[in-house]
């Protein structure tokens, strides 16, 4: 079966723009989280979401925000781009949350670039 | 709070070589453990993964086990091939808590 799917998978913006991401989860998964990489500070959490509802955050500013829908599917949103944000985005989803070893399946990540 | 510490890389081997790279965790609560691979422009791929302790978790000829008195889950592979080139995480992850804790990433280079 289909894997995580994003979209788009590059992207170029400008600072104080703002961009949406888009991630699909594998057919049947509930829980979808967002993971940012970048070479200086790693792989770091941004959020989870399970039946549309938040259920954890990660230690980022309030112009990261996401959203999920009742087909599972999740948007992440930033708002007032800096050049700090330029990472690749990852969309993970798993069956359900929470569980002890509960396997997360990543997608191939979304490229963005702020100019 | 939780943390993952990997070995320094990069890591230079030639094939047929054994790997081994040092992973040490710190968690408040009883973590499972995760091994993803990422190859050149491509997402994370789970590679094992071990939820209680002295489980080995293996994988196309990958292994880890889960040593809860040394709090360590050290990936080794008895001999490397130029495929196996790529950057290594290990992850942790606690009970009623759907977020993954990640080391650095070991990039590891393989030469013919």
């Amino acid at each position: 079966k289909a894997g995580v799917t994003q979209t788009p998978r590059y992207l170029i913006k400008t600072r104080g723009q703002q961009v949406t991401l888009s991630c699909s989860p594998i057919s049947g998964h509930r829980s979808v989280s967002w993971y940012q990489q970048t070479p200086g500070q790693g792989l770091q959490f941004l959020f989870e979401y399970f039946s549309e509802t938040q259920r954890n955050k990660g230690n980022f500013p309030g112009r990261f925000s996401g959203r999920q829908f009742s087909n599972s599917r999740s948007e992440m949103n930033v708002s007032t781009l800096e050049l700090g944000d330029s990472a690749l985005y990852l969309c993970a989803s798993s069956l359900v949350s929470g569980e002890a070893g509960n396997t997360i399946y990543f997608g191939e990540g979304s490229w963005l670039t702020v100019v | 709070g939780d943390s993952v510490t990997q070995m320094e890389g990069p890591v230079t081997l030639s094939e047929e070589a054994f790997l081994t790279i040092n992973c040490t965790y710190t968690a408040t609560g009883y973590p499972s453990l995760f091994w993803y691979v990422q190859y050149p422009g491509e997402g994370l791929q789970l590679l094992l993964k071990a939820t209680k302790a002295d489980d080995k978790g293996s994988n196309k000829g990958f292994e880890a086990t889960y040593r809860k008195e040394t709090t360590s889950f050290h990936l080794e592979k008895g001999s490397v091939q130029v495929s196996d080139s790529a950057v290594y995480f290990c992850a942790l992850s606690v009970w009623g808590a759907q977020k993954l804790v990640f080391g650095q990433g070991t990039r590891l280079t393989i030469n013919p």
